[in-house]
């Protein structure tokens, strides 16, 4: 079946400093999500990737899509204690199903 | 609009013990799903409904029936927990296909003893 691989499981982090989680599909995808996770919270959306490297940015987040469409990564600019939680990547080949990554949790140590 | 909400947000059940947890959805979505999510396995897709009438299995089925009568409701019923089940249980819907962005309710935390 399909897989998507995350890494890394954890990452602490000094606030100020960088983060990067990666993501890695067995398969080529169509299509892939990025969610955000809350300590005790539910997953939410944050943007989505559709074409072969693509590079999206929101504020301190750079998304981008490998060019043969099977990774992704999240890069986090000077992070801050906002930035805690857990990151999930998801991916779909093009059917209905969202294939979603171990996901990173990220700690920032103010 | 309430988005995607979830009944009971815990429950404790014994060995044995049948529930069903409560999703609903007033976005008119017709896609919806159900996810546990257990440390270091990420969310694993149990049952999905492409549109009312129609149910499927996901990566992690057994133990675990839906139905899907009405586009609101999605519920997701254990017949007979298992410790195995202990998990996060999270409900989510999205428009249509894969490429929408999907919403997640607030989440079960389920434990069987």
């Amino acid at each position: 079946g399909q897989q998507v691989m995350q890494i890394p499981q954890y990452q602490h982090v000094q606030e100020g400093e960088d983060f990067t989680t990666y993501c890695n599909s067995s398969t080529t995808l169509s299509n892939i999500q990025w969610y955000k996770q809350r300590p005790g919270g539910h997953p939410v959306f944050l943007i989505q990737l559709v074409k072969s490297g693509e590079v999206k940015k929101q504020k301190r987040l750079t998304f981008q899509f490998g060019e043969a469409k099977k990774n992704s990564s999240l890069h986090i600019t000077a992070t801050q204690t906002t930035d805690v939680g857990t990151y999930f990547c998801a991916g779909s080949t093009g059917a209905n199903n969202l294939f979603f990554g171990t996901g990173t949790r990220l700690t920032v140590i103010p | 609009n309430a988005g995607v909400t979830q009944t009971p947000k815990f429950q404790v059940l014994k060995t044995g013990q049948s529930m069903t947890l409560q999703c609903a959805q007033d976005m008119n979505h017709e896609y919806m799903s159900w996810y546990r999510q257990d440390p270091g396995m990420g969310l694993r897709l149990i049952h999905y409904s492409v549109g009312a009438g129609i149910t499927d299995q996901g990566e992690v089925p057994n133990g675990y029936n839906v139905s899907r009568s009405t586009t609101e409701d999605f519920p997701l019923r254990l017949l007979s927990a298992a410790p195995s089940q202990t998990s996060v249980y999270f409900c989510a819907s999205r428009k249509g296909g894969a490429q929408y962005e999907q919403y997640f309710g607030p989440g079960t935390r389920l434990t069987v003893t």
